[in-house]
């Protein structure tokens, strides 16, 4: 059973270009998680999403940023007019859709490191 | 209120010795408390987790102890081995909420041979 896939594992971009970075659940997962990790920090809560919804942005800003996971593909966040203070190590995280114990449970990729220039 | 404190940012103990992070949570609706395991270049990985209708929990070397009354909660690794070397995260969540985990900065454990 694969885990969380994630991809490209790194990524660098120039300032004002485009950052688009994928993240396949686990199988039988439908729940997915963006968070982000600055250096020498924990991670941040990003969006949070099930299949075709977005069920919570909050951690999202506001510009720039997007998120969707459509009903077959990966989940896609995307990240435009990239800035300097984009730089990070976005990991993506899945969770079964059912369960008494397992819903609560996240599952983490090994992470994109976006690096712009 | 969502925010997460843990100490301390770094641990530096011998192979054999008993390794202690802590943590403390001021959001009284949070009901689930993952750690997690962090390698350099790798994703977070789940330790073990405890709910607050239990004092302890207990899973090979791991074990986390939850203070209800005090919103505290802590990781203990006995018999700390070279390759639990990594950075720690403790973690909160609310169920049924928006499942968002809120973690602490994290502690990077250096364990010596």
């Amino acid at each position: 059973n694969a885990g969380v896939m994630q991809n490209p594992r790194h990524l660098v971009r120039r300032r004002g270009q485009e950052a688009r970075l994928r993240c396949s659940p686990m199988k039988g997962h439908s729940h997915v998680y963006w968070y982000r990790q600055l250096p020498e920090e924990g991670l941040k809560f990003m969006v949070y999403l099930q299949k075709e919804n977005i069920i919570d942005e909050s951690g999202m800003p506001k510009e720039r940023f997007s998120a969707e996971f459509p009903k077959e593909g990966p989940s896609i966040l995307r990240i435009q007019q990239v800035v300097r203070g984009d730089s990070a190590a976005y990991f993506c995280a899945s969770s079964p859709s059912e369960g008494l114990v397992s819903a609560d449970t996240q599952y983490f990729g090994p992470g994109t490191r976006l690096t712009v220039l | 209120q969502q925010q997460v404190k843990q100490s301390p940012q770094s641990l530096i103990v011998q192979k054999g010795g008993i390794s202690i992070i802590n943590c403390a949570y001021e959001n009284t609706a949070f009901d689930y408390f993952p750690w997690y395991q962090q390698f350099p270049g790798k994703g977070p990985a789940l330790l073990i987790a405890i709910r607050p209708d239990v004092s302890e929990k207990k899973e090979g070397r791991f074990t986390i102890s939850f203070n209800k009354s005090a919103k505290q909660f802590s990781l203990h690794i006995m018999d700390s081995q070279p390759g639990d070397s990594a950075t720690y995260f403790c973690a909160a969540l609310t169920q049924g909420g928006s499942e968002k985990l809120v973690f602490g900065k994290g502690t990077k454990l250096t364990v010596n041979p």
